[in-house]
Protein backbone atom coordinates (compact mmCIF):
# COMPACT_ATOMS: atom_id res chain seq x y z
CA UNK A 1 0.00 0.00 0.00
CA UNK A 2 1.11 3.65 -0.21
CA UNK A 3 1.07 6.73 2.57
CA UNK A 4 -0.74 9.38 0.27
CA UNK A 5 -1.07 12.91 2.46
CA UNK A 6 -2.86 15.71 0.99
CA UNK A 7 -2.63 19.93 1.90
CA UNK A 8 -4.77 21.57 3.00
CA UNK A 9 -6.96 19.41 4.38
CA UNK A 10 -9.58 21.77 4.05
CA UNK A 11 -9.99 25.69 2.64
CA UNK A 12 -12.52 28.48 2.38
CA UNK A 13 -11.97 30.19 -1.16
CA UNK A 14 -13.42 33.55 -1.87
CA UNK A 15 -15.55 33.50 -5.72
CA UNK A 16 -12.49 33.84 -8.64
CA UNK A 17 -9.33 32.67 -6.88
CA UNK A 18 -7.63 30.02 -7.63
CA UNK A 19 -6.50 27.06 -4.89
CA UNK A 20 -3.34 24.81 -5.35
CA UNK A 21 -3.56 21.38 -3.73
CA UNK A 22 -0.62 18.98 -2.89
CA UNK A 23 -0.58 15.57 -2.81
CA UNK A 24 2.48 13.55 -1.67
CA UNK A 25 3.30 10.21 -1.57
CA UNK A 26 5.41 7.99 0.44
CA UNK A 27 7.00 5.70 -2.86
CA UNK A 28 7.69 6.29 -6.20
CA UNK A 29 4.40 5.55 -8.23
CA UNK A 30 4.24 6.00 -11.74
CA UNK A 31 0.12 6.74 -11.94
CA UNK A 32 -1.30 9.15 -10.00
CA UNK A 33 -5.13 10.29 -9.92
CA UNK A 34 -7.11 13.29 -9.02
CA UNK A 35 -11.34 13.10 -8.33
CA UNK A 36 -13.98 15.12 -7.51
CA UNK A 37 -16.62 14.27 -4.85
CA UNK A 38 -19.16 16.75 -5.33
CA UNK A 39 -21.60 16.84 -2.13
CA UNK A 40 -23.89 13.59 -1.79
CA UNK A 41 -22.07 12.13 -4.71
CA UNK A 42 -19.60 9.31 -6.15
CA UNK A 43 -15.92 10.58 -7.42
CA UNK A 44 -15.48 11.26 -10.49
CA UNK A 45 -12.18 10.98 -11.92
CA UNK A 46 -10.59 15.02 -13.07
CA UNK A 47 -7.19 13.54 -14.75
CA UNK A 48 -4.61 11.21 -14.82
CA UNK A 49 -1.15 12.62 -14.18
CA UNK A 50 2.09 10.29 -15.13
CA UNK A 51 5.45 12.22 -14.31
CA UNK A 52 6.99 13.34 -17.65
CA UNK A 53 4.01 13.78 -19.61
CA UNK A 54 1.42 16.21 -19.89
CA UNK A 55 -1.97 14.64 -17.51
CA UNK A 56 -4.66 13.14 -19.38
CA UNK A 57 -8.33 15.09 -18.87
CA UNK A 58 -12.11 13.11 -18.67
CA UNK A 59 -14.52 14.65 -20.32
CA UNK A 60 -15.93 17.99 -18.93
CA UNK A 61 -12.86 18.72 -17.10
CA UNK A 62 -9.96 21.11 -18.89
CA UNK A 63 -6.59 21.90 -18.45
CA UNK A 64 -6.99 25.92 -17.84
CA UNK A 65 -9.75 25.14 -15.03
CA UNK A 66 -8.00 22.64 -13.37
CA UNK A 67 -3.90 23.05 -14.37
CA UNK A 68 -2.01 19.94 -12.98
CA UNK A 69 1.84 19.51 -12.27
CA UNK A 70 4.11 16.50 -11.82
CA UNK A 71 7.66 17.09 -11.30
CA UNK A 72 8.68 13.42 -9.74
CA UNK A 73 7.51 10.30 -8.74
CA UNK A 74 6.41 11.36 -5.37
CA UNK A 75 4.58 14.83 -5.84
CA UNK A 76 1.47 16.36 -7.33
CA UNK A 77 -0.04 19.05 -7.78
CA UNK A 78 -3.41 20.41 -8.56
CA UNK A 79 -4.91 23.78 -9.24
CA UNK A 80 -8.56 24.69 -9.19
CA UNK A 81 -8.64 28.08 -10.71
CA UNK A 82 -10.93 30.95 -11.04
CA UNK A 83 -13.20 28.84 -8.55
CA UNK A 84 -17.16 29.41 -8.35
CA UNK A 85 -19.16 28.09 -5.80
CA UNK A 86 -20.06 24.99 -8.18
CA UNK A 87 -16.16 24.12 -7.51
CA UNK A 88 -17.23 23.45 -3.75
CA UNK A 89 -16.17 19.52 -3.48
CA UNK A 90 -13.88 17.51 -1.89
CA UNK A 91 -10.66 16.48 -3.84
CA UNK A 92 -9.15 13.53 -3.72
CA UNK A 93 -5.61 12.14 -5.25
CA UNK A 94 -4.91 8.62 -5.77
CA UNK A 95 -2.29 6.37 -6.60
CA UNK A 96 -1.86 3.02 -8.55
CA UNK A 97 0.53 0.22 -7.20
CA UNK A 98 1.05 -3.51 -7.45
CA UNK A 99 0.46 -5.93 -10.01
CA UNK A 100 -3.51 -5.47 -10.17
CA UNK A 101 -3.22 -1.53 -10.10
CA UNK A 102 -4.64 -1.17 -7.03
CA UNK A 103 -5.59 2.26 -6.05
CA UNK A 104 -4.73 3.92 -2.32
CA UNK A 105 -6.39 7.29 -2.14
CA UNK A 106 -5.35 9.92 -0.30
CA UNK A 107 -7.74 11.98 2.99
CA UNK A 108 -8.96 14.44 0.52
CA UNK A 109 -9.66 18.33 0.60
CA UNK A 110 -12.56 20.00 1.29
CA UNK A 111 -13.02 22.71 -0.75
CA UNK A 112 -15.94 25.42 0.15
CA UNK A 113 -16.26 28.33 -2.32
CA UNK A 114 -18.13 31.19 -1.32
CA UNK B 1 -19.44 4.13 -21.06
CA UNK B 2 -19.29 2.24 -17.60
CA UNK B 3 -21.80 2.69 -14.72
CA UNK B 4 -21.60 1.36 -11.52
CA UNK B 5 -25.11 1.35 -9.29
CA UNK B 6 -24.88 0.15 -5.79
CA UNK B 7 -27.83 -1.19 -3.84
CA UNK B 8 -29.11 -0.19 -1.17
CA UNK B 9 -28.21 3.08 -1.23
CA UNK B 10 -28.74 3.27 2.50
CA UNK B 11 -28.82 0.04 5.24
CA UNK B 12 -29.03 -0.17 9.12
CA UNK B 13 -29.18 -3.03 11.02
CA UNK B 14 -28.29 -4.46 14.44
CA UNK B 15 -24.98 -5.34 15.84
CA UNK B 16 -23.89 -8.48 14.80
CA UNK B 17 -25.75 -9.17 11.96
CA UNK B 18 -24.41 -10.52 8.39
CA UNK B 19 -24.98 -8.41 5.54
CA UNK B 20 -24.48 -8.12 1.92
CA UNK B 21 -24.16 -4.85 -0.50
CA UNK B 22 -24.69 -5.01 -3.83
CA UNK B 23 -23.02 -3.67 -6.88
CA UNK B 24 -23.81 -3.66 -10.58
CA UNK B 25 -22.05 -2.42 -13.93
CA UNK B 26 -23.44 -2.35 -17.07
CA UNK B 27 -19.58 -3.21 -18.96
CA UNK B 28 -17.93 -6.71 -18.25
CA UNK B 29 -15.10 -5.73 -20.07
CA UNK B 30 -13.42 -4.73 -16.63
CA UNK B 31 -9.74 -5.23 -15.31
CA UNK B 32 -10.93 -5.41 -11.72
CA UNK B 33 -12.77 -4.26 -9.02
CA UNK B 34 -12.48 -2.65 -5.85
CA UNK B 35 -14.46 -2.38 -2.58
CA UNK B 36 -13.94 1.11 -0.73
CA UNK B 37 -14.74 2.37 2.57
CA UNK B 38 -15.26 6.21 3.06
CA UNK B 39 -15.85 7.69 6.77
CA UNK B 40 -17.56 10.84 6.75
CA UNK B 41 -15.22 14.09 5.71
CA UNK B 42 -12.49 11.40 5.23
CA UNK B 43 -10.86 9.61 1.75
CA UNK B 44 -11.03 6.56 0.74
CA UNK B 45 -9.74 3.00 2.43
CA UNK B 46 -9.19 0.48 0.23
CA UNK B 47 -10.95 -2.93 1.64
CA UNK B 48 -10.87 -5.66 -1.46
CA UNK B 49 -9.34 -5.92 -4.70
CA UNK B 50 -10.94 -8.68 -7.56
CA UNK B 51 -9.11 -9.92 -10.29
CA UNK B 52 -11.17 -10.07 -12.92
CA UNK B 53 -10.26 -13.60 -12.94
CA UNK B 54 -11.37 -14.12 -9.72
CA UNK B 55 -14.97 -15.15 -8.48
CA UNK B 56 -14.29 -13.81 -4.55
CA UNK B 57 -11.33 -12.19 -2.37
CA UNK B 58 -11.93 -12.28 1.36
CA UNK B 59 -10.52 -10.46 4.18
CA UNK B 60 -10.81 -10.69 7.86
CA UNK B 61 -15.05 -10.35 8.03
CA UNK B 62 -15.53 -9.22 4.73
CA UNK B 63 -16.03 -11.55 1.76
CA UNK B 64 -16.27 -9.84 -1.94
CA UNK B 65 -17.68 -11.95 -4.99
CA UNK B 66 -17.46 -11.02 -8.41
CA UNK B 67 -19.69 -12.47 -11.47
CA UNK B 68 -18.60 -10.36 -14.12
CA UNK B 69 -20.60 -11.90 -17.27
CA UNK B 70 -23.61 -10.85 -14.70
CA UNK B 71 -22.19 -7.79 -13.78
CA UNK B 72 -22.55 -8.16 -10.38
CA UNK B 73 -20.39 -8.40 -7.26
CA UNK B 74 -21.53 -8.37 -3.70
CA UNK B 75 -19.48 -7.49 -0.38
CA UNK B 76 -20.77 -9.58 2.35
CA UNK B 77 -20.04 -8.52 6.07
CA UNK B 78 -20.09 -10.67 8.79
CA UNK B 79 -21.41 -10.13 11.98
CA UNK B 80 -21.57 -6.50 11.88
CA UNK B 81 -20.06 -3.83 14.30
CA UNK B 82 -20.69 -0.17 14.98
CA UNK B 83 -17.16 0.04 13.54
CA UNK B 84 -18.35 -1.18 10.36
CA UNK B 85 -20.33 2.12 10.28
CA UNK B 86 -19.50 4.26 6.95
CA UNK B 87 -20.09 4.41 3.30
CA UNK B 88 -18.94 1.68 1.38
CA UNK B 89 -18.11 2.33 -2.37
CA UNK B 90 -17.90 -0.63 -4.97
CA UNK B 91 -15.29 0.86 -8.12
CA UNK B 92 -14.10 -0.85 -11.51
CA UNK B 93 -11.21 -0.45 -13.22
CA UNK B 94 -11.06 -0.66 -17.07
CA UNK B 95 -7.87 -1.47 -18.90
CA UNK B 96 -7.12 2.57 -18.94
CA UNK B 97 -6.87 2.44 -15.45
CA UNK B 98 -9.94 4.89 -14.54
CA UNK B 99 -11.88 3.47 -11.92
CA UNK B 100 -15.46 3.89 -12.15
CA UNK B 101 -17.52 4.39 -8.74
CA UNK B 102 -20.99 3.76 -7.96
CA UNK B 103 -22.63 6.34 -5.71
CA UNK B 104 -22.24 4.22 -2.48
CA UNK B 105 -24.20 2.45 0.07
CA UNK B 106 -24.14 4.14 3.63
CA UNK B 107 -24.18 1.82 6.67
CA UNK B 108 -25.08 2.11 10.26
CA UNK B 109 -24.54 -0.78 12.73
CA UNK B 110 -26.61 0.06 15.76
CA UNK B 111 -25.39 -1.07 19.03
Amino acid sequence: SAVISQKPSRDICQRGTSLTIQCQVDSQVTMMFWYRQQPGQSLTLIATANQGSEATYESGFVIDKFPISRPNLTFSTLTVSNMSPEDSSIYLCSVAMGSYNEQFFGPGTRLTVL
Amino acid sequence: KQEVTQIPAALSVPEGENLVLNCSFTDSAIYNLQWFRQDPGKGLTSLLLIQSSQREQTSGRLNASLDKSSGRSTLYIAASQPGDSATYLCAVQTGANNLFFGTGTRLTVIP
